[in-house]
């Protein structure tokens, strides 16, 4: 059974350019996350998106954006990179179905360095 | 402040010891708690999965709620070299009907044979 599955795995950009990162869920999983994780850092939460619409965002600017398509995968967006978005970015994959919390199974990551 | 404090390490032990994590938080609306296990260059895992106060217990590992002291534990029993790792304590509120995850900083645990 794959579980998340995300790419790139590594991805090197330059200051202003943008970067498309892309994420399929565990199978049988319909609600995406995506958390940024700073060196050293725990996750941050960007945003989650639930039947094709962002649901909720945490405290990130409009740069960062997403999409979910009909299969459930997304991906996520990040346009006029800075230095700082330097970061793994992390894809979670969860039942929205489910009571309880949201319990999340991550991907890999995708490790992005902007120089 | 942060909504979750966690001490970031490195703790290290000896294999077969106890390993002992704890977070604290602010946030008197949390109500799950949840332990995640990652390894470098991976992502998270979760471990354990608790609702509100109390106690659970999964093979080795212990997970602890009290949330009068807005205090949670992690114990590992009988550690192993594979149980170095960093441990990422995460939790969410009821009312957060979309369950986004708060995570502290992660602490690096270090079993040395």
């Amino acid at each position: 059974d794959a579980g998340v599955t995300q790419s790139p795995t590594h991805l090197i950009k330059t200051r202003g350019q943008q970067v498309t990162l892309r994420c399929s869920p565990k199978s049988g999983h319909d609600t995406v996350s995506w958390y940024q994780q700073a060196l050293g850092q725990g996750p941050q939460f960007i945003f989650q998106y639930y039947e094709e619409e962002e649901r909720q965002r945490g405290n990130f600017p409009d740069r960062f954006s997403g999409h979910q398509f009909p299969n459930y995968s997304s991906e996520l967006n990040v346009n006029a990179l800075l230095l700082g978005d330097s970061a793994l970015y992390l894809c979670a994959s969860s039942v929205r179905a489910n009571s309880g919390a949201n319990v999340l199974t991550f991907g890999a990551g995708s490790r992005l360095t902007v120089l | 402040q942060k909504e979750v404090e966690q001490d970031p390490g490195p703790l290290s032990v000896p294999e077969g010891a106890i390993v002992s994590l704890n977070c604290t938080y602010s946030n008197s609306a949390f109500q799950y708690f949840m332990w995640y296990r990652q390894y470098s260059r991976k992502g998270p895992e979760l471990l354990m999965y608790t609702y509100s106060s109390g106690n659970k217990e999964d093979g080795r590992f212990t997970a602890q709620v009290d949330k009068s002291s807005k205090y949670i534990s992690l114990f590992i029993r009988d550690s192993q070299p594979s149980d170095s790792a960093t441990y990422l304590c995460a939790m969410s509120a009821i009312t957060d009907s979309w369950g986004k995850l708060q995570f502290g900083a992660g602490t690096q645990v270090v079993v040395t044979p």
